[in-house]
């Protein structure tokens, strides 16, 4: 079963630079998976930030996309998200999610079966 | 690209079946089966229900069904059960550069 785990400072300054990484455990994140990043401000609804394949690949949501920087470590096979120039619109949730692939017809899906448990991030001085 | 619409909330008593719709265009829902939905509970992570409009994962019980006509998606749950009650969101695959949008969410409340 695969498990997804994000970690990181749950308190960032305006103007700082979000760090947060995603361990994943229970699968290997060189398999045929796209790894994103989603995030959800309070009381609010879903927004996808981007993703990234082991091959260093990338898809940004274009919104975000001057700011943000998806990076992966396969010795460590985890995947990180960072984004710069934060400001209080930044406070949310944030979950990392696997989106799912077809072996059979060998083709990437466009859904997220793996979830993490998502880490509240705050920006306040 | 704007958020597919959803209904802000939908009610129904236990037993019950009820249908949250999931409204774009066809550049996104009416133009591709890639609608999937995710119910969430207070705090806790999204759980995919749903996938390319109307598979549902292993695990995912058969009172949760998925279609679509034109550029609107619906979740059905019927049998309505009190663990049921939880926000709603659908997504889909869309053509613009955004490569996902979400809905606005629905909150499912079981009377």
């Amino acid at each position: 079963q695969v498990q997804l785990q994000e970690s990181g400072p749950g308190l960032v300054k305006p103007s700082g630079t979000l760090s947060l990484t995603c361990a994943v455990s229970g699968g290997s994140i060189s398999s045929s998976n796209w790894w994103s990043w989603v995030r959800q401000p309070p009381g609010k609804g879903l927004e996808w930030i981007g993703e990234i394949y082991h091959s260093g690949s990338t898809n940004y949501n274009p919104s975000l996309k001057s700011r943000v920087t998806i990076s992966v470590d396969k010795s460590k096979n985890q995947f990180s998200l960072k984004l710069s120039s934060v400001t209080a619109a930044d406070t949310a949730v944030y979950y990392c999610a696997r989106r799912g692939y077809d072996y059979i017809w060998g083709s990437y899906r466009y859904y997220f079966d793996y979830w993490g448990q998502g880490t509240l991030v705050t920006v306040s001085s | 690209q704007s958020a597919l619409t959803q209904p802000a909330s939908v009610s129904g008593s236990p037993g019950q079946s009820i249908t949250i719709s999931c409204t774009g265009t066809s550049s996104d829902v009416g133009g591709y089966n890639y609608v999937s939905w995710y119910q969430q509970h207070p705090g806790k992570a999204p759980k995919l229900m749903i996938y390319d409009v109307s598979n549902r994962p292993s695990g995912v019980s058969n009172r949760f069904s998925g279609s679509k006509s034109g550029n609107t998606a619906s979740l059905t749950i019927s049998g309505l059960q009190a663990e049921d009650e939880a926000d709603y969101y659908c997504s889909s695959y869309t053509s613009s550069s955004t490569l996902f949008v979400f809905g606005t969410g629905t909150k499912v409340t079981v009377l």
